[in-house]
């Protein structure tokens, strides 16, 4: 248990769908990331909050549109998927230490169909 | 241009038996470095983190070294468990102003019986 819940952890969608995925913070940070996780490659920046407010933007395509409604909350909505976007879908938080550590959760594991 | 490199991509081990797994990075400026290890179809989990003084640290049967002058890093594992099949990534901070984290693609170890 790492403090950082993912739900759903399995989803699979149709192109046309749409769905969200939801990530939720337990460890008082104040600094919350979408990574994406394909095989056989890096971690995938996607986006980044600090305090709300978003900082980072990797040149998601639309079809990915996140939400912060507080800090301890992250979304990711999902629409018109496309069959390349399966992939695990990981949020993290970052420790308030000057080691920024990161923190994962469970990820979710998402095929889009 | 900022990247870690990670080898072997794969390694197959029997239980019991020692390995290392390395790490070369090309990040700048550089904070810290740590080690995940990630199961399957989980998130990954902070195995040691290496600052730019420190050379070598422990965390149980996990050793990591870092040599800052060339920029290599290493986790050996000592008497290999079965549960310690997972993939490990390396992650290399760098703050300059922001956080910013360069993900390797990760060493897949298999420990067999």
């Amino acid at each position: 248990e790492t403090g950082v819940t993912q739900t759903p952890r399995h989803l699979v969608m149709g192109m046309t769908n749409k769905k969200s995925l939801k990530c939720e913070q337990h460890l008082g940070h104040n600094a919350m990331y979408w990574y994406k996780q394909s095989a056989k490659k890096p971690l995938e920046l996607m986006f980044v909050y600090n305090f709300k407010e978003q900082t980072e933007n990797n040149s998601v395509p639309s079809r990915f549109s996140p939400e912060c409604p507080n800090s301890s909350h992250l979304f990711l909505h999902l629409h018109t998927l496309q069959p390349e976007d399966s992939a695990l879908y990981l949020c993290a938080s970052r420790g308030t230490s000057e080691a920024g550590e990161l923190f994962f959760g469970e990820g979710s594991r998402l095929t889009v169909l | 241009k900022n990247q870690v490199e990670q080898s072997p991509q794969s390694l197959i081990i029997l239980e019991g038996k020692n390995c290392t797994l390395q790490c070369n990075y090309t990040v700048s400026p550089f904070s810290n470095l740590r080690w995940y290890k990630q199961d399957t179809g989980r998130g990954p989990v902070s195995l040691t983190i290496m600052t730019f003084s420190e050379n070598t640290k422990s965390n149980g049967r996990y050793t990591a070294t870092l040599d800052a002058d060339t920029k290599q890093s290493s986790l050996h594992i000592t008497a290999s468990q079965l549960s310690d099949s997972a993939s490990y990534i390396c992650v290399v901070s760098s703050t300059s102003g922001t956080y910013k984290y360069i993900f390797g693609t990760g060493t897949r170890l298999k420990v067999l019986a």
